[in-house]
């Protein structure tokens, strides 16, 4: 079976200070890591994803995440945190093995205060 | 390009009813999932159609029901409603039955069951 954690439920950053939102994950085979945002009552947004090649990749609002195999992690980074940034986000994961099913970590809430 | 679109937004049902929530994916898509978002989680996978046949199903009982029409929009259905029912309903679309690539999720639907 394949699972996501995102070992904080909420991180607090000053603004243009640097972030960084932690997601770990478990699953057979080659992963495909994905990592979504939500605003308050709405659905959500794509951000970026890994599926091969580079291990950092960039994605929306100047957003990053880097690839770690052996600690089978997937953080999503940002250089210099907005106040705009503030939201929840979610890391994500699905493989051939899970039949591409697209599972969800239980979210980590961002503050990203003035 | 229209983006996806679920209806309604927002419903109030009692215990042991049936509700049908609606869903129009993407143009050009033909995968739609169903997600159950309860309140201060993450989303939870409940089953995918790809091609209006059923094509993976997370672990929700058979009282969760769904429909993809030959336009690929579907349909949620849920009966005998309980109290835990409640939460926010997402639907996100997708290009192929293989989900490599990103979700594209609507508004949600907001459920209350009293």
């Amino acid at each position: 079976a394949q699972s996501v954690a995102q070992p904080e439920d909420q991180v607090n950053v000053a603004e243009g200070n640097p972030l960084t939102v932690k997601c770990t994950y478990s699953v057979s085979g080659n992963p495909y890591l994905f990592w979504y945002v939500q605003y308050p009552n709405r659905g959500l947004q794509f951000l970026l994803k890994y599926i091969t090649g580079d291990n950092l990749v960039k994605g929306s609002y100047g957003f990053e995440a880097e690839f770690n195999k052996s600690q089978t992690s997937f953080h999503l980074k940002k250089p210099s945190a907005l106040v705009s940034d503030s939201a929840l986000y979610f890391c994500a994961v699905s493989s051939v093995t899970g039949g591409f099913k697209t599972i969800f970590g239980a979210g980590t809430r961002l503050f990203v205060k003035a | 390009e229209t983006g996806v679109t679920q209806s309604p937004t927002h419903l109030i049902k009692t215990r042991g009813q049936q509700v049908t929530l609606r869903c129009s994916s993407q143009s050009g898509h033909n995968t739609v999932s169903w997600y159950q978002q309860a309140l201060g989680q993450g989303p939870q996978f409940i089953f995918q159609y790809y091609r209006e046949e059923e094509n993976g199903r997370g672990n929700f009982p058979p009282r969760f029901s769904g429909l993809q029409f030959p336009n690929y929009s579907s349909e949620l259905n849920v009966n005998a409603l309980e109290l835990d029912d409640s939460a926010l309903y997402l639907c996100a679309s997708s290009p192929t039955g293989a989900n490599t690539g990103e979700l594209f999720f609507g508004e949600g639907s907001r459920l209350t069951v009293l």
